[in-house]
C-alpha cells in the first residue's frame, strides 16, 4: 500500500514570509499523481495544487508552487507572500494512475502569525 | 454548479441508533468516494463507486457500515447500530474521470453519545 508521510505536525510562518511543508510517499509505481489539500476551520477540503509523476516540470499556481524530487519521492509545498487565510490544515495526497482514491497523510497545522 | 453537498453537517445520535449520510455528488462526475476524518488515523477512504457501482468497500470498517448509490445524483453512508468510534467527521466527494482532481463536500461532523 502507498503511504503518505508529513513529519511536519505544525509549522509557524509570518506574514508576507515563505514556508514549505514536507511530504514524502512510499510507492511502488511510475505513474500517479501527487495533490495538496488545504482544509481551513470551515472544515471544507480544497485542493491547492496538483502534480503528474510524468511532469518533470514542478507545478505552480499563483503564490503556491512544489518541489518534486521523484527519484526522492519528495514533494513539497512551497507558500510564498504568505497570508493570514493560508492558516489551515495542509494535506498531502496521493492517487496511483490506475486507482482513484487518494492515500492522506496525516496533516501539518499552519499557522500564519502578522 | 453547488459542489457536493452534504446533510447533515452535524449530527448527533444515541449509541445503537441508526445513522443515515447523504451526498450529492457535482452533477456528471462519474465517481463518488466516502472518507472518514480521525484525529487518530487521519483521512481514510471508506468506499468509491464509478457510475453508481460500488468498486472498492474494502475500507468500510465493519458490517455495521453500507452505502449506496441508487443513481447518479445521490448516494448514502449508513452506519447500524451506531457507536462512539465511530464519532468522526465524513466526507462525501465527487470527480470527473480517473485523473482528475476530486471535489469535495463539507463533511458531515457525526458525534455517537
Amino acid at each position: 500500500a502507498q503511504t503518505v508521510t508529513q513529519s511536519q505536525p505544525e509549522m509557524s510562518v509570518q506574514e508576507a514570509e515563505t514556508v514549505t511543508l514536507s511530504c514524502t510517499y512510499d510507492t511502488s509505481e511510475s505513474d500517479y499523481y501527487l495533490f495538496w489539500y488545504k482544509q481551513p476551520p470551515s472544515r471544507q477540503m480544497i485542493l491547492v495544487i496538483r502534480q503528474e509523476a510524468y511532469k518533470q516540470q514542478n507545478a505552480t499556481e499563483n503564490r503556491f508552487s512544489v518541489n518534486f524530487q521523484k527519484a526522492a519521492k519528495s514533494f513539497s509545498l512551497k507558500i510564498s507572500d504568505s497570508q493570514l487565510g493560508d492558516a489551515a490544515m495542509y494535506f498531502c495526497a496521493y492517487r496511483r494512475d490506475s486507482g482513484y482514491a487518494l492515500n492522506f497523510g496525516k496533516g501539518t497545522s499552519l499557522l500564519v502569525t502578522p | 454548479d453547488a459542489g457536493v453537498i452534504q446533510s447533515p453537517r452535524h449530527e448527533v445520535t444515541e449509541m445503537g441508533q441508526e445513522v443515515t449520510l447523504r451526498c450529492k455528488p457535482i452533477s456528471g462526475h462519474d465517481y463518488l468516494f466516502w472518507y472518514r476524518q480521525t484525529m487518530m488515523r487521519g483521512l481514510e477512504l471508506l468506499i468509491y463507486f464509478n457510475n453508481n457501482v460500488p468498486i472498492d468497500d474494502s475500507g468500510m470498517p465493519e458490517d455495521r457500515f453500507s452505502a449506496k448509490m441508487p443513481n447518479a445524483s445521490f448516494s448514502t453512508l449508513k452506519i447500524q447500530p451506531s457507536e462512539p468510534r465511530d464519532s468522526a467527521v465524513y466526507f462525501c466527494a465527487s470527480s470527473l474521470g480517473a485523473p482528475s482532481e476530486a471535489f469535495f463536500g463539507q463533511g458531515t461532523r457525526l458525534t455517537v453519545v
